[in-house]
């Protein structure tokens, strides 16, 4: 059964100190895997699509890299505005449309 | 990137009446829209799936009585919550995806639904 886990579930951390977020998932075949921000109250934000293994993404703070087994989402020296909940959703190629969602790291960062 | 607008952003009704939210992709062409539903701190559930023009795809346990999904164009998608009930309540959100943008879903700024 296809599946997505995120680790941790919640992370906390001061003002510049930098880690990583985990996605692992466990599908027939990978078409595509998807990191978003999520803000209390608010939709899903667009951060990186990635779509095979060694590929990586970055953006300013973020950078996503992709193996066959999880994903991880890296925070260099972060800002207390990088506070939100992080998403990882996988789109399977067995699927047609369908995207399964993991349940998100919260991440607080303290300034 | 890729907008997509939700409206209202907030609705409050009684129980009972119905409640139409619109989903609209502002600057591109969405072939495919996706209606989800997240409860507090929970991640999102997807209600169901809609191409422009055919009839929606609805997840299993998800009445298609009650959520009801129109895609009558390439930038509109709108759900209708027929009767709502209090247990409706939720946070709404669209996503909508393009045949030029890939795989990515980009995502609605969500629906909050109070339904007294």
């Amino acid at each position: 059964e296809d599946q997505v886990t995120q680790s941790p579930e919640a992370l906390r951390l001061q003002e510049g100190e930098s880690s990583s977020l985990n996605c692992s998932y466990t599908v027939s075949g990978l078409r595509g895997l998807f990191w978003y921000r999520q803000d209390p109250g608010k939709g899903p934000e667009f951060l990186f699509t990635l779509y095979s293994a060694g590929e990586e993404k970055e953006k300013e703070r973020l950078k996503a890299t992709l193996t066959k087994k999880e994903s991880f989402l890296h925070i260099t020296a972060p800002k207390p505005e990088d506070s939100a909940t992080y998403l990882c959703a996988v789109h399977p190629r067995e699927t047609g449309n369908q995207f399964y969602f993991g349940t998100g790291t919260s991440l607080t960062v303290i300034p | 990137g890729a907008v997509v607008s939700q409206h209202p952003s907030r609705v409050i009704c009684k129980s009972g009446t119905s409640v139409k939210i619109e989903c609209r992709s502002l600057d591109f062409q969405a072939t495919t829209m996706f209606w989800y539903r997240q409860f507090p701190k929970q991640s999102l559930m997807l209600m169901a799936t809609s191409n422009e023009g055919s009839k929606a795809t609805y997840e299993q346990g998800v009445e298609k009585d009650k959520f009801l999904i129109n895609h009558a164009s390439l930038t509109l998608s709108t759900l209708t919550v027929t009767s709502a009930h209090p247990e409706d309540s939720s946070f709404y959100i669209c996503s909508a995806r393009g045949l030029d943008r890939g795989e990515t879903q980009y995502f609605g700024p969500g629906t909050r639904l109070l339904v007294l």
